[in-house]
């Protein structure tokens, strides 16, 4: 049983550059998410999806797009890299909004 | 919107020991969950806990939702315990899981 994975798990990129951050879950959780975590800042959310097609804005939308066409794969595009946007992104899901969160193990994003 | 305040912001201590961590929030919350990040960077969840004591192995954890409070204890400490807690909890009427700053714990051998 995978769970809920990321790739890459590490990524150096360009400003300016599109990137885009898998995520897939196996437990056909309803809910996905995605989190960004900073020194300072500790762990922000981004966006969120309660369903296949239904996306939701969290705290630090800017600079950042989601799609959910299937239930199992949330990924996570950024448009134009910043260097403000260089951090270690999260992804999560749980079965519903109140359920146990459960993420996966992270990418490290480096935007020079 | 909801704060969320974690106490101590770091603890160390020695293997074998026992440790109280607490979680202090501004707003009533449906939701309350506590996650263990391993030195690795791996976010684990530990309780889905928006009321009331759970227990799992040598970790437990009260929520006394009037009071606005919730603590984690750790019994019998192992290194491998190691790492920073999170609280995140859910205010009423929200769909966001607001994290605390975390609590850091070293044990050491």
């Amino acid at each position: 049983d995978a769970g809920i994975t990321q790739s890459p798990r590490y990524k150096i990129t360009e400003t300016g550059r599109q990137v885009t951050l898998m995520c897939h879950q196996t437990w056909s959780h309803s809910y996905m998410f995605w989190y960004r975590q900073d020194l300072g800042h500790g762990l922000r959310l981004i966006y969120y999806s309660a369903a296949a097609d239904i996306t939701d804005k969290g705290e630090v939308p800017d600079g950042y797009v989601v799609s959910r066409s299937k239930t199992e794969n949330f990924p996570l595009t950024l448009e134009s890299a910043t260097r403000s946007q260089t951090s270690v992104y999260f992804c999560a899901s749980s079965e519903s909004v109140l359920a146990r969160r459960y993420f996966g193990p992270g990418t490290r994003l480096t935007v020079l | 919107g909801i704060q969320v305040e974690q106490s101590p912001p770091d603890l160390i201590l020695q293997e074998g020991a026992n440790s109280t961590l607490r979680c202090n929030f501004s707003d009533s919350v449906n939701n309350l969950q506590w996650f263990h990040q391993n030195p690795w960077g791996q976010l684990i969840n530990l309780f889905y806990i928006p009321s009331g004591t759970k227990q799992n192995g040598r970790l437990s954890a009260t929520t006394v939702a009037t009071e606005r409070y919730s603590l984690l204890y750790i019994s019998s400490s192992q290194t491998t315990d190691s790492g920073v807690y999170f609280c995140a909890v859910e205010g009423r009427g929200a769909q966001k899981l607001v994290f605390g700053q975390g609590t850091r714990l070293t044990i050491n051998p």
